[in-house]
């Protein structure tokens, strides 16, 4: 099963812009949307990013998504203590025989 | 508002199967699809399967093909994933999730199979 890469873990003070990457394939990030979900710990995770760059209603407008070929970014500017949470990338990968929606392997955002 | 409310944690042996329910609320139930996740323990997020919940059209990862099948009960607007031949590397957080893009997502449950 394909698989989308992203940093481990990222980290900045309050009020800071934190980007996390996501890079994928042609099978993938090339060829379909991206959509990012944030998980707080404990909790199930939430839609924070859908279609490269659209913000669900409710969403602060300091979070925001672009794509380029086969990589995606998630960027969080004013960065608040509430935004610790781990946050996946995902897409449809068109791989042969194995159309799966594929994670990324997901980011720790720690707020210093 | 919508809400989709899943099944109570479950503990089963090795070579059980188990059948997680999803309870939706709140939106017209067979205008969007259902989508399930599961999550083992510090891992990523894996995507299992969906159903076209209009017309009962299913597509599986192939990793667990043959062994997850996913319903719905458009009366009672429920979802179900049941995974048979339960293994201890099944032990995870089954989530289901509305639609292709997972707009909203049930508060998961736990299945546990100890080793």
């Amino acid at each position: 099963q394909s698989v989308l890469t992203q940093p481990p873990s990222a980290s900045g003070a309050p009020g800071q812009r934190v980007t996390i990457s996501c890079s994928g394939s042609s099978s993938n990030i090339g060829s379909n949307a991206v959509n990012w979900y944030q998980q707080l710990p404990g909790t199930a995770p939430k839609l924070l990013i859908y279609i490269n760059n659209l913000r669900p209603s409710g969403v602060p407008d300091r979070f925001s998504g672009s794509k380029s070929g086969t990589s995606a970014s998630l960027a969080i500017s004013g960065l608040q203590s509430e935004d610790e949470a781990d946050y996946y990338c995902a897409a449809w990968d068109d791989s042969p025989n194995a159309y799966n929606y594929v994670f990324g392997s997901g980011t720790k955002v720690t707020v210093l | 508002q919508v809400q989709l409310v899943q099944s109570g944690a479950e503990v089963k042996k090795p070579g059980a199967s188990v059948k997680v329910s999803c309870k939706t609320s709140g939106y017209t139930f067979t205008s969007y699809a259902m989508h399930w996740v599961r999550q083992a323990p510090g891992q990523r997020l894996e995507w299992m399967g969906w159903i076209n919940v209009g017309n009962g059209y299913t597509k599986y990862a192939q990793k667990f093909q043959g062994r997850v099948t996913i319903t719905r009960d458009t009366y009672t607007s429920t979802a179900y994933m049941e995974m048979s031949s339960l293994r201890p590397e099944d032990t995870a957080v089954y989530y289901c999730a509305r639609s292709n893009m997972g707009d909203y997502w049930g508060q998961g449950t736990l299945v546990t199979v100890p080793s």
